[in-house]
C-alpha cells in the first residue's frame, strides 16, 4: 500500500490554469477508473472535488477538471483564484479492496 | 443534510486502547460504504479502514491490520473504529467519511475529526 505521488507544491497567479499530477501503479491508478481529488484548508476537513477520474460533485466549480493517462491521473485548476490556495490530495481504489491517497501537494497562489 | 459528528478522541498511553464513534445524519446510513481516514499533525491523509454498508465486508489499511476494528450499528446510525495496541504513530485527527456508493471507493462527505494523542 504505498501511497501515490504527488509534486509537494506548485503555484501560480491568478487567472492562469495549474495541473497536479499524481502518479501510481497498475494495481491502483492504471488499473481502475476510480481516482478522486480532495482540496483541503488549514484546519478543516477534506472536501471532495473529483470522483471516477473525471466527474465533479454537485456544487463543485468546472474550473476543476481531472484525467487519467496511463498510471498518472492530473487535477486541472482553471482560472486560478485565490480561493484554490490549499493542499490537494488525489485518492485511487486499489485492486486490494483499499484505498490509498497521494502525499499532497500545497498549491500556492501567488 | 448529511451530518457526520466523531467523537471519543484524546490522549491516552502508548499500548492502551481507544474507541472513536461517528454519528450518522441526514442520510439512509444503512445504504453506504463508511470510512475513517487519519491526518497526522502536519502530514497527509492516511486511509485506515472501510466498512460495507452492512458491515459485512470489512479492509484496514497494513499499519493498523491486527490492531484496529472498524464496526457499524446501523440501527443507531453510529459508525466505530476499535483502536487497540496504540502507537506514537497512531496520533492523529481521525476522520469519519460516507462513501460515494461508486464502484469504487471515495469519500463525498467527512465530519470534522477528533484527535487521538498517543504519549506516555
Amino acid at each position: 500500500q504505498s501511497a501515490l505521488t504527488q509534486p509537494a507544491s506548485v503555484s501560480g497567479s491568478p487567472g492562469q490554469s495549474i495541473t497536479i499530477s499524481c502518479s501510481g501503479a497498475s494495481s491502483d491508478v492504471g488499473g481502475y477508473d476510480f481516482v478522486s481529488w480532495y482540496q483541503q484548508h488549514p484546519g478543516k476537513a477534506p472536501k471532495l472535488m473529483i470522483y471516477d477520474v473525471t466527474q465533479r460533485p454537485s456544487g463543485v466549480s468546472n474550473r476543476f477538471s481531472g484525467s487519467k493517462s496511463g498510471n498518472t491521473a492530473s487535477l486541472t485548476i482553471s482560472g486560478l483564484q485565490a480561493e484554490d490556495e490549499a493542499d490537494y490530495y488525489c485518492s485511487s481504489y486499489t485492486s486490494s479492496d483499499t484505498l490509498v491517497f497521494g502525499g499532497g501537494t500545497k498549491l500556492t497562489v501567488l | 443534510q448529511v451530518q457526520l459528528v466523531e467523537s471519543g478522541g484524546g490522549v491516552v498511553q502508548p499500548g492502551r486502547s481507544l474507541r472513536l464513534s461517528c454519528a450518522a445524519s441526514g442520510f439512509t446510513f444503512s445504504y453506504y460504504a463508511m470510512h475513517w481516514v487519519r491526518q497526522a499533525p502536519g502530514k497527509g491523509l492516511e486511509w485506515v479502514a472501510v466498512i460495507s454498508y452492512d458491515g459485512g465486508d470489512k479492509y484496514y489499511a497494513d499499519s493498523v491490520k491486527g490492531r484496529f476494528t472498524i464496526s457499524r450499528d446501523n440501527s443507531k446510525n453510529t459508525l466505530h473504529v476499535q483502536m487497540n495496541s496504540l502507537r506514537a504513530e497512531d496520533t492523529a485527527v481521525y476522520y469519519c467519511a460516507r462513501d460515494g456508493l461508486g464502484s469504487g471507493y471515495y469519500c463525498d462527505f467527512w465530519g470534522q475529526g477528533t484527535l487521538v494523542t498517543v504519549s506516555p
